[in-house]
This record gives C-alpha cells, sequence and structure tokens, in this order.
C-alpha cells in the first residue's frame, strides 16, 4: 500500500500570488504521477501524468515536476486567480492503473 | 462525447440495507475503477473490472462487490449498509490494461443513517 502525502493541507493566497504544492511517495512501485485539479460538485479534473524522472509539464500558469528518485512531485501555480481555487490530488499509479491519492491540498484564492 | 456519467447523484439509505450504484463509462472505454471519498479523506480504490471481470482489489470487505457489463457500464453494490459507507463514490474510466489516463464522473453521494 503506497502512503502518499501532500503538503500543504489547505491554503489560501490573494490573486496574483504564486504558489506551491508538494506530493511525497515511496520512491518504487509506481509507473506514472497523476495530478488532478477538483473543483467542487464537479468531476476530478487531470493536469498532468508524468512518468520520467525529471519530467516537467506545463499547462498555462500551472506546471509540474516529479522526481522518482527522491520521491516527489512539486505543482507550481504562478499568479494564482480565483478559477484556480480548487482542491489539488496527487495519486502515483501503480498495479493495473490503480491510483493511490493523498488527501489533497486545498487552495482558495481571494480577489 | 458525454464523459463518464454516474447516477443517482445523491441517495439516502439506513443501516443494513444494500445500494447500487451505476456508471457509464466514457466512450472508446473499457475499464472501470471505483474510489470511495470519505470526509476529509482523498478518495481510495475499491476496485477495477476489466472485460466483465475484478481485476484489482482494494482493501474493502466483500460487503462490496461489482460487476461490468458487455457495453463496459459498470455497477457496485454494497450490502449490509454501516454508518461508515457514507462518502462520495467516484467511478474513473480508462482504456485498456495500463492506460495512464483515467477519467473521472462526478460521484455519487451516499448517506447511510
Amino acid at each position: 500500500i503506497l502512503n502518499v502525502e501532500q503538503s500543504p493541507q489547505s491554503l489560501h493566497v490573494q490573486e496574483g500570488d504564486s504558489t506551491n504544492f508538494t506530493c511525497s511517495f515511496p520512491s518504487s512501485n509506481f509507473y506514472a504521477l497523476h495530478w488532478y485539479r477538483w473543483e467542487t460538485a464537479k468531476s476530478p479534473e487531470a493536469l498532468f501524468v508524468m512518468t520520467l524522472n525529471g519530467d516537467e509539464k506545463k499547462k498555462g500558469r500551472i506546471s509540474a515536476t516529479l522526481n522518482t528518485k527522491e520521491g516527489y512531485s512539486y505543482l507550481y501555480i504562478k499568479g494564482s486567480q480565483p478559477e484556480d481555487s480548487a482542491t489539488y490530488l496527487c495519486a502515483p499509479l501503480s498495479g493495473y492503473s490503480t491510483l493511490t491519492f493523498g488527501k489533497g491540498t486545498m487552495l482558495l484564492v481571494s480577489p | 462525447d458525454a464523459g463518464v456519467t454516474q447516477s443517482p447523484t445523491h441517495l439516502i439509505k439506513t443501516r443494513g440495507q444494500q445500494v447500487t450504484l451505476r456508471c457509464s463509462p466514457k466512450s472508446g472505454h473499457d475499464t472501470v475503477s471505483w474510489y470511495q471519498q470519505a470526509l476529509g479523506q482523498g478518495p481510495q480504490f475499491i476496485f477495477q473490472y476489466y472485460e466483465e471481470e475484478e481485476r484489482q482489489r482494494g482493501n474493502f470487505p466483500d460487503r462490496f462487490s461489482g460487476h461490468q457489463f458487455p457495453n463496459y457500464s459498470s455497477e457496485l453494490n454494497v450490502n449490509a449498509l454501516l454508518l461508515g459507507d457514507s462518502a462520495l463514490y467516484l467511478c474513473a474510466s480508462s482504456q485498456g490494461g495500463g492506460s495512464y489516463e483515467q477519467y473521472f464522473g462526478p460521484g455519487t453521494r451516499l448517506t447511510v443513517t
């Protein structure tokens, strides 16, 4: 059973602030790392699927890095906007495409 | 493309009853996974269905069972409901074995009283 830790648990920033979250996990027994963004009353939305050590992915103002050797991933949001308010979940993928989720980081961006 | 759909949206049951939740996968997807999200927790893997068989199972009791139909849709059944089964149940679909991409439905909120 993978133990996935996310920090911080919650974060409240002002519009325009940049922020980052951490996801840590055992550095073995997985073959991809997923980041999801989950807005209240909606479906979790896939942000990134990362597979290679040193991988860096970017989508607009959001980017993520992966370090498989030490077992962590960072998610960065540049210039946060109120619409970025959501819970951000990370999940290593193992077995037959089984996701093991952390508890998530709840982000609130105030105008 | 309707994406992943789940029904019902909300459900209230009493302890000891049985419940069935339904999921239709994204078009072209043949694998369905079920997750339970209890309050304050991340989603936890229940089981996965592929080719109408349970392929992998998480740490959930036998009260939790499922089924996949030839059209790839799936059901999650929970027997002898406990108060602790109150949670959001999420369905995710993907294509083939070992697929990296998983798409989630909006979930079914189950309340057990």
